[in-house]
Parts: structure tokens; C-alpha cells; sequence
């Protein structure tokens, strides 16, 4: 079982829709929880993190951890085609010798 | 722009070859991470740098090394290249040795042929 699990999509949606992307994770000894945006042929991009169960937000984006079910999404609301791309979900410690675990992305394509 | 540099953007080289890539981390950051992405297996972690001291290694081949020179940039060596080895190679670095906001460059596609 990968540590961090998501699927990987296609998913695509009208312009103006909410957005709901998830993944879920298989360890607990970690901390912190990221949400990165992909477009083609570029380099990831933070988008959030969050250190703790519940809900931050920033804009239009919403990060939410639940590390009872071990489960966290990203909500996009009201859409746009520029929030096309691939999201990816990472999970991260701190004890000074960490390492990103990735899920494998999802390709969101949003339809104007 | 994350301010994490990296060259060359793309590479192309036969197999059995070695090549450099190069990474310089945004001003300030001491961390400097080395990720493969390939399109069956994702983004990878390689290895990890921490202020010249290497602190963690993933699922990075023999063929592979890396190290980090006194001015913090960092340089990712693969040798005797198989076509598998064809991917991008992301760089990230970040303030402490921690992954919190880990900033990546726009990567090296590298392509064996």
C-alpha cells in the first residue's frame, strides 16, 4: 500500500463548479499535509499546508485534514480555467531529515 | 517564480552516458531536495541536503549522487544512463532541514536515447 493514496483523475468540470480533490494516507507518524499545483512541464507549486486536522483557508482554496479517517482534501470554489492543472497531494515530517511523500496527482481540466 | 534555479532545462544523451544537473536554492534556504518525476511513477524523492550535510536518501540509484557545495547549490550526477532514467528532475529547497514550504525549481527534462 502506498503511503499516500489519490486518485489520479481525469477530472473535469464546468467553470464556476466546486471542486473536491482527495486523498488519503496509510501513516501517521507525520505532521504536516500539502496541496501543490502542477501545470505541464512545470515545476509543482505550494499552494497550502496545514499542521493539524480541520479546515484552512486561502481564497477560493480550502485545505481540510481529517487525521481521524486519515483523509484530506483541497476544495476549489468557483472554478476557473487557469485552476487547470494537476494537484498533488504530500505528506511531510519535521524531524530534521524529511522527505515529501507524494501522491501520484490528480489532472483536473475545467471547462470554460 | 520560486526563486529555485536549475539548469539545464532539457538534456539529451545516449545511454551509458553521465551527466550533471545543477541546482541553485532560493537566496536564504539551506535545504535542497532532488526529486524524479517519470510518468509510471510520479515525483520521487532522491535525496536530501541540509547546508552541505547530506540527511536523507530515497529511492535513488547507485548510479546516482549528489552533493551540495559551500555556497548551497547543489548538483545531481547520473552515470551509465539507461533509457529508463528518462524523466524530469525537480529541485526544491526550503529554510530548515524540515519540508514545511518546500519550493521547487522548474526542472531538468532529461531524455536518453
Amino acid at each position: 500500500q502506498k503511503e499516500v493514496e489519490q486518485d489520479p483523475g481525469p477530472l473535469s468540470v464546468p467553470e464556476g463548479a466546486i471542486v473536491s480533490l482527495n486523498c488519503t494516507y496509510s501513516n501517521s507518524a507525520f505532521q504536516y499535509f500539502m496541496w501543490y499545483r502542477q501545470y505541464s512541464r512545470k515545476g509543482p507549486e505550494l499552494l497550502m499546508y496545514t499542521y493539524s486536522s480541520g479546515n484552512k483557508e486561502d481564497g477560493r482554496f480550502t485545505a481540510q485534514v481529517d487525521k481521524s479517517s486519515k483523509y484530506i482534501s483541497l476544495f476549489i470554489r468557483d472554478s476557473q480555467p487557469s485552476d487547470s492543472a494537476t494537484y498533488l497531494c504530500a505528506k511531510g515530517t519535521n524531524f530534521g531529515n524529511e522527505k515529501l511523500t507524494f501522491g501520484t496527482g490528480t489532472r483536473l481540466t475545467i471547462i470554460p | 517564480d520560486s526563486g529555485v534555479t536549475q539548469t539545464p532545462k532539457h538534456l539529451i544523451t545516449a545511454t551509458g552516458q553521465r551527466v550533471t544537473l545543477r541546482c541553485s536554492p532560493r537566496s536564504g534556504d539551506l535545504s535542497v531536495y532532488w526529486y524524479q518525476q517519470s510518468l509510471d511513477q510520479g515525483l520521487q524523492f532522491l535525496i536530501h541536503y541540509y547546508n552541505g550535510e547530506e540527511r536523507a536518501k530515497g529511492n535513488i540509484l547507485e548510479r546516482f549522487s549528489a552533493q551540495q557545495f559551500p555556497d548551497l547549490h547543489s548538483e545531481l550526477n547520473l552515470s551509465s544512463l539507461e533509457l529508463g532514467d528518462s524523466a524530469l528532475y525537480f529541485c526544491a529547497s526550503s529554510v530548515a532541514a524540515g519540508t514545511t514550504e518546500a519550493f521547487f525549481g522548474q526542472g531538468t527534462r532529461l531524455t536518453v536515447v
